[in-house]
């Protein structure tokens, strides 16, 4: 099973701010990487696929990275707000396989 | 509306007792599979499909069973449950065979054998 990290754990913020966060994942035979947000009492909602290097999508507030080469992926939330507050996975599929191994995610907190 | 559908939402039973939890997607997606979640650690692939008839185990099969004879649905059963299954079922649709596009998550299926 391939190591997926995801950090923080978890943050809490203030409404109004910037926030981010990592997942890391194996730098070799990369296939793809999806984030997906995670409500308490509901299903992950996917936010974006990414496979290329470089890449970067964006969707309103909430943006992401990927490095491929290093094994990392960021997301990003510009102005958080109290809504935003949810659990934020990654999960990494590499080549030949089609099993995306999850990381553990990290819960986001927005205080109003 | 697209969806993804799992039934029952919340189940109690006993050990050893068979039983089948259903998904349905309406996208006519071609993959199609079956995670479980535990307190402490990410989603877990039970098994999954890329196509009708074509199913194959995840990183956590041992004790599941799946079928796609449609392309629309994807049972999971466990013939002889025990107490170690206890979780948190979801089901997920993709269009992509190859994971290329987003999965679509079912509501989840809370399991606990007793």
């Amino acid at each position: 099973i391939l190591n997926v990290e995801q950090s923080p754990q978890s943050l809490h913020v203030q409404e109004g701010d910037s926030t981010n966060f990592t997942c890391s994942f194996p730098s070799s035979n990369f296939y793809a990487l999806h984030w997906y947000r995670w409500e308490t009492a509901k299903s992950p909602e996917a936010l974006f696929v990414m496979t290329l290097n470089g890449d970067e999508k964006k969707k309103g507030r909430i943006s992401a990275t990927l490095n491929t080469k290093e094994g990392y992926s960021y997301l990003y939330i510009k102005g958080s707000q109290p809504e935003d507050s949810a659990t934020y996975l990654c999960a990494f599929t590499s080549g030949g396989s089609y099993i995306p191994t999850f990381g553990r995610g990290t819960s986001l907190i927005v205080h109003p | 509306e697209a969806q993804v559908t799992q039934n029952p939402r919340y189940l109690i039973t006993v050990t050893g007792k068979k039983l089948t939890v259903t998904c349905s997607q309406n996208m006519n997606h071609e993959y199609m599979s079956w995670y479980r979640q535990d307190p402490g650690l990410g989603l877990r692939q039970i098994y999954y499909s890329m196509n009708v008839e074509v199913t194959d185990k995840g990183d956590v099969p041992e004790g599941y069973k799946v079928s796609r004879k449609e392309k629309r649905n994807f049972p999971l059963i466990l013939e002889s449950p025990s107490p170690n299954q206890t979780s948190l079922y979801f089901c997920a649709s993709s269009l992509s065979r190859g994971l290329l596009t987003a999965q679509f998550f079912g509501p989840g299926t809370r399991l606990t054998v007793l």
